[in-house]
């Protein structure tokens, strides 16, 4: 089962920042937090990882809290082709390094 | 650069009729290897996953099975396909040492 809890979608204006929240009070210490993103009919897209601090690429930032029960993944300019299903994933780097994928949130970019 | 080929895309069989899928990784070694299968309107379900030539480990009991012949080639087959084994397959691979997952384009499977 997913360890994660997101919301089952969300809306945002083209142009503007969209932030996706996930809770994941059981997460353990040696537990990364995963963002990936699926577009319609494709396959998943990694988009970042974080264990503590936060982190910021070419295609996002992510914000853990300090007790690290919850983050948030934020796209700073959302566009069209944004739109997609945004999975929040927490796992270890042991053996096989696993993701179990929960249901995501969808995001909907609007113009 | 690396790239992962998945074929075919789409794929249309009977039940009873024999699968095999593809998946090879090229411009790295030693990969981590996945088999994922996504119903229609579902989530992504780990099948397989691989650390190695001939290691291969089963996350759920189906009527699929998964061999790695080569270093980087997974192999997705079955005997007797069921109604049941539709879906959206996806192949992935990972560095060994790695964090990130790298997907496929996916088959789309119809077992009619």
């Amino acid at each position: 089962d997913a360890k994660t809890t997101q919301p089952t979608s969300m809306d945002c204006a083209e142009g503007r920042a969209a932030n996706l929240p996930c809770n994941h009070s059981t997460i353990s210490g040696n537990e990364y937090v995963y963002w990936y993103r699926q577009i319609h009919s494709q396959g998943p897209q990694y988009i970042i990882h974080g264990l503590k601090n936060n982190e910021t690429n070419e295609m996002a930032s992510l914000i853990i809290t300090e007790d690290r029960k919850s983050s948030t993944l934020i796209l700073p300019h959302a566009t069209l082709r944004d739109t997609a299903v945004y999975y929040c994933i927490v796992g270890s780097m042991e053996y096989g390094n696993k993701l179990v994928f929960g249901a995501g949130t969808i995001l909907r970019v609007k113009s | 650069s690396q790239t992962i080929h998945q074929w075919p895309a789409t794929l249309v069989q009977p039940v009873g009729s024999p699968l095999s899928l593809e998946c090879t990784v090229e411009g790295t070694s030693n990969p981590n290897l996945y088999w994922y299968r996504q119903a229609a309107g579902r989530g992504l379900q780990l099948l397989f996953y691989s650390v190695g030539i001939g290691q291969i480990s089963s996350e759920v009991p189906q009527n699929l099975s998964a061999s790695r012949p080569q270093d980087r080639q997974f192999i997705l087959s079955s005997k007797k396909l069921l109604l049941s084994d539709s879906g959206f397959y996806l192949c992935a691979w990972s560095r060994s040492s790695g964090v990130a997952q790298y997907f496929g384009a996916g088959t789309r499977l119809s077992v009619l």
